[in-house]
């Protein structure tokens, strides 16, 4: 069974940096290309980013909105998947949910406020 | 960026009748090189994640009963709910994922007439 697991959500400061981590298991992770994709209090999905798999090059795609500030990195050898955020502002308040294979975590809330 | 529009907004359907929602992107999704539609819909009831539902616009995913399908080509498709099931209360969105960035249609709110 695919399950995927992120945590590190918490409450920061607008201008602060938060990490957030995905566990995966179930599937073969090194194969996996990984997503990042966030929902805003009340609003729809939106997605943040992704890191394709090492054989296809690992490289990694960014929204508009989060260019510059969010970098996705992988651990292969720990099944996990990173978001690191960085300028964080207001309005990327938003539950965060990584996916991979059709398969989404329960998601970790991020909430930015002074 | 390939934008992606969902119809209705919401709809409410009585229990074993049929839902449709529809789906327009403003660029072709269809990958060349596979012939396939780079098309996925999702379910999201309230306080769950999202699950996939259908990818390839009509590849139903493991587990999901067969009252929901896809179907579409070019860059209009449309998920349908046949003999709605209370069960099935929840929003709908698709997503473009053929190339970035991925981007979701505004979602369709599912309720019971």
């Amino acid at each position: 069974e695919v399950q995927l697991v992120e945590s590190g959500g918490n409450l920061v400061k607008p201008g602060g940096s938060l990490r957030l981590s995905c566990v995966v298991s179930g599937f073969t992770f090194s194969n996996a290309w990984l997503n990042w994709v966030r929902q805003a209090p009340g609003k729809g999905l939106e997605w943040v980013g992704r890191i394709k798999s090492k054989t296809d090059g690992g490289t990694t795609d960014y929204a508009a909105s989060v260019k510059g500030r969010f970098f996705v990195s992988r651990d292969d050898s720990r099944n996990t998947v990173y978001l690191q955020m960085n300028s964080l502002k207001i309005e990327d308040t938003a539950v965060y949910y990584c996916t991979a294979e059709g398969a989404w975590g329960p998601g970790t809330r991020v909430t930015i406020s002074s | 960026d390939i934008v992606v529009t969902q119809s209705p907004d919401s709809l409410a359907v009585s229990l074993g009748e049929r839902a449709t929602i529809n789906c327009k992107s403003s660029q072709s999704v269809l990958y060349s090189s596979s012939n396939k539609y780079y098309l996925a819909w999702y379910q999201q009831k309230p306080g769950q994640s999202p699950k996939l539902l259908i990818y390839w616009a009509s590849t139903r995913a493991s587990g999901v009963p067969d009252r929901f399908s896809g179907s579409g080509s070019g860059t209009d498709f449309t998920l349908t709910i046949s003999n709605l099931q209370a069960e099935d209360v929840a929003v709908y969105y698709c997503q473009q994922y053929s190339s970035t960035p991925l981007t979701f249609g505004g979602g369709t709110r599912v309720e019971i007439k």
